[in-house]
């Protein structure tokens, strides 16, 4: 069965500091993960993808994942934290087991202090 | 624009009630889901449809019934059998048929039961 853990359901960072949010899965085959942004009362957006190929992926708002196959990991990060950045931020997992199911993280909310 | 569109953005009623959640597509999508969001919980699957006429059960979707029989239309209803039915509900979609890509989502429907 497919899994994604994210550690710390609450990260402060400054403006300007790094942000990095981490996000580890489990999955008995090949996986494509997802991360997503949700402010107050809206939908889910997507930031990024990976599917195959290159592990590092882009994202929009200046946002890039790693994935790390031998760290079953998917960690987030951005260089320079803004305030507009302040969200609840998801990680996902699915696969081409058949199911075609999106599995989601509990989330991590991030605070931007001025 | 193409979308997803949840209707309405907040309901209230009263406990005992059955209540049915809008979720429209126009994206030409063939999978649907519904999800629910409780704080510090994350999302969770209550049922999910790869094609018109076929869905099957998330993993909570007890006292609650969909129907898929428009490729645009996924509702939801909460039935009085579901316990705690106060939260916010998110529809998706993506591309199904076997192409992995994102989920897409609506802007949510916040629902309280009194």
């Amino acid at each position: 069965a497919q899994s994604v853990t994210q550690l710390g359901s609450h990260v402060s960072v400054s403006e300007g500091a790094l942000v990095l949010l981490r996000c580890n899965y489990s999955s008995s085959v090949p996986p494509y993960l997802f991360w997503y942004v949700q402010y107050p009362n809206q939908g889910l957006q997507l930031l990024l993808k990976y599917t195959t190929g290159a592990t590092l992926v882009k994202g929009i708002n200046g946002f890039e994942a790693e994935f790390k196959k031998s760290e079953t990991s998917f960690h987030l990060t951005k260089p320079s934290a803004h305030m507009s950045d302040a969200a609840e931020y998801f990680c996902a997992v699915t696969s081409t087991s058949g199911t075609y199911k999106y599995i989601f993280g509990t989330g991590t909310r991030l605070k931007v202090l001025a | 624009d193409g979308g997803i569109t949840q209707s309405p953005k907040y309901l209230f009623r009263k406990e005992g009630q059955n209540v049915t959640l809008s979720c429209e597509q126009n994206l030409n999508h063939d999978a649907m889901y519904w999800y629910r969001q409780d704080p510090g919980q994350g999302l969770r699957l209550i049922y999910y449809s790869q094609i018109v006429n076929d869905f099957q059960k998330g993993d909570i979707a007890e006292g609650y019934s969909v129907s898929r029989e428009k490729k645009e239309s996924f509702p939801l209803t909460v039935t009085s059998a579901q316990k705690n039915p106060t939260a916010f509900y998110l529809c998706a979609s993506s591309i199904g048929g076997g192409s992995l890509s994102e989920a897409f989502f609506g802007q949510g429907t916040r629902l309280t039961v009194v």
